[in-house]
């Protein structure tokens, strides 16, 4: 078993829409919880960072993080052609060196 | 403010070649790694720096050797190339905050084919 898992997609929706990404992980140390944005042939870039549980909103984007189900969500507003990209979620257990553990994205494809 | 640059951005090694990725950042980060990236895969860490003159292990590192000499600089070099080790490979930053360890930021990516 990967230590995050990720539904690859393609994901595909019509604009306006909402869209729910998820990630599932196995490492109960797990305490940060990232989601990167990468569009084609770019570097992935940051969207949300949270601590522990809870909910975290930027604009159209929120961030949910359940460790009891270890279990995290993206959700994108008013989803936009813009959004579309691959959607990284990343994890790290505490605060030192470069642990990070990435899933391996969903791809995601707003329709105009 | 240049942020992570990697050079070259697209290569082509024959099997056996050697060669050396550069990354450099200017944002004075403390920390500095390497991913590679395959398809299903996602970001795989392959060595990291906390600080210049330290340098440690992650997931993938057989096949590579980084160093640190400077803050801003983390090359990393392929020994000899194998089929294997064709990928997109990104180089990343971050700093501490308090007791926190920020998010990395990512450069463009080099690709790289070993043919």
């Amino acid at each position: 078993q990967k230590e995050v898992e990720q539904d690859p997609g393609p994901l595909s929706v019509p604009e306006g829409a909402i869209v729910s990404l998820n990630c599932t992980y196995s490492n109960s140390a797990f305490q940060y919880f990232m989601w990167y944005r990468q569009y084609s042939r770019k570097g992935p870039e940051l969207l949300m960072y949270t601590y522990s549980s809870g909910n975290k909103e930027d604009g159209r984007f929120t961030a949910q993080v359940d460790k009891s189900s270890k279990y995290i969500s993206l959700f994108i507003r008013d989803s936009q052609p813009s959004d579309s990209a691959t959607y990284l979620c990343a994890m790290r257990q505490g605060n030192y060196g470069q642990n990070f553990v990435f899933g391996p994205g969903t791809r995601l494809s707003v329709l105009p | 403010n240049a942020g992570v640059t990697q050079t070259p951005k697209f290569q082509v090694l024959k099997t056996g070649q050697s060669m050396t990725l550069q990354c450099a950042q200017d944002m004075n980060h403390e920390y500095m790694s390497w991913y590679r990236q395959d398809p299903g895969m996602g970001l795989r860490l392959i060595h990291y720096s906390v600080g210049a003159g330290i340098t440690d292990q992650g997931e993938v590192p057989n096949g590579y050797n980084v160093s640190r000499s400077t803050t801003e600089d983390f090359p990393l070099r392929l020994l000899s190339a194998a089929p294997s080790q064709t990928s997109v490979y990104f180089c990343a930053s971050s700093y501490s905050r308090g007791e926190m360890n920020t998010e990395a930021f990512f450069g463009q990516g080099t690709r790289l084919t070993v043919v």
